[in-house]
């Protein structure tokens, strides 16, 4: 079984430009997670989708942080414009269902100066 | 905004010794419980889960949970080396199966040859 894949693996980019990560969650796995997580600290919940549907987006910064998730697979987190403090891991997770375990992908290490 | 709480160490063993890794959550209603293990640079990959109070054991780890307490514990017997890596508790907000998994910062263990 294939595992979340997640892409690119790393991305430095300048303040105030955009950025977007990828995510193909496993086969089958109708939810969907972004979560980002800072140094020394646990991941943190951006946003949940159930099929294409965003069910929990409450922790996501609308102002500069969007997400979509076409055709219930595939997603695409964006940050635009970026600043210094999105400087963190984001990581995609995926699982067959709201209760069940989280399947975590490799993560982007996003670095903005 | 629910609290999982773990003490970030890092916490030393020996190897050959049990490593006994430690959290306390804020939601009494929670049901859910996970054990995470991440190693430096990679993301986080699911090692246990637990649901009911008392002990529930999978090779060299065991889970243990206290609801009264509020309190998830995990044990690693005959700790490894290859064990050193930061582990993640993460608890589930509410009583049902939907609510968003909320993560400790990590407790980073070392494994000592």
């Amino acid at each position: 079984e294939a595992g979340v894949v997640q892409s690119p693996r790393y991305k430095i980019i300048e303040k105030k430009q955009p950025v977007a990560f990828w995510c193909n969650p496993i086969s089958g796995h109708n939810t969907l997670y972004w979560y980002l997580q800072n140094l020394g600290q646990g991941p943190e919940l951006l946003i949940r989708y159930e099929n294409e549907e965003a069910v929990d987006d409450s922790q996501l910064p609308k102002d500069r942080f969007s997400a979509e998730r076409l055709k219930g697979v595939d997603s695409t987190l964006k940050i635009q414009p970026a600043e210094l403090g999105d400087s963190a891991v984001y990581l995609c997770a995926s699982s067959s269902g709201s209760g069940s375990p989280l399947h975590f992908g490799n993560g982007t290490r996003l670095t903005v100066t | 905004q629910k609290e999982v709480e773990q003490n970030s160490g890092p916490l030393s063993v020996p190897e050959g010794a049990i490593a006994s890794l430690n959290c306390t959550y804020s939601d009494r209603g929670s049901q859910s419980f996970f054990w995470y293990r991440q190693y430096s640079g990679k993301s986080p990959e699911l090692i246990m889960f637990i649901y009911s109070n008392g002990d529930k054991e999978d090779g060299r780890f065991t889970a243990q949970l206290n609801k009264a307490s509020q309190y998830v514990s995990l044990l690693i017997r005959d700790s490894q080396p290859s064990d050193s890596a930061t582990y993640l508790c993460a608890v589930r907000e509410g009583s049902g199966n939907t609510g968003k998994l909320i993560f400790g910062q990590g407790t980073t263990l070392q494994v000592k040859p």
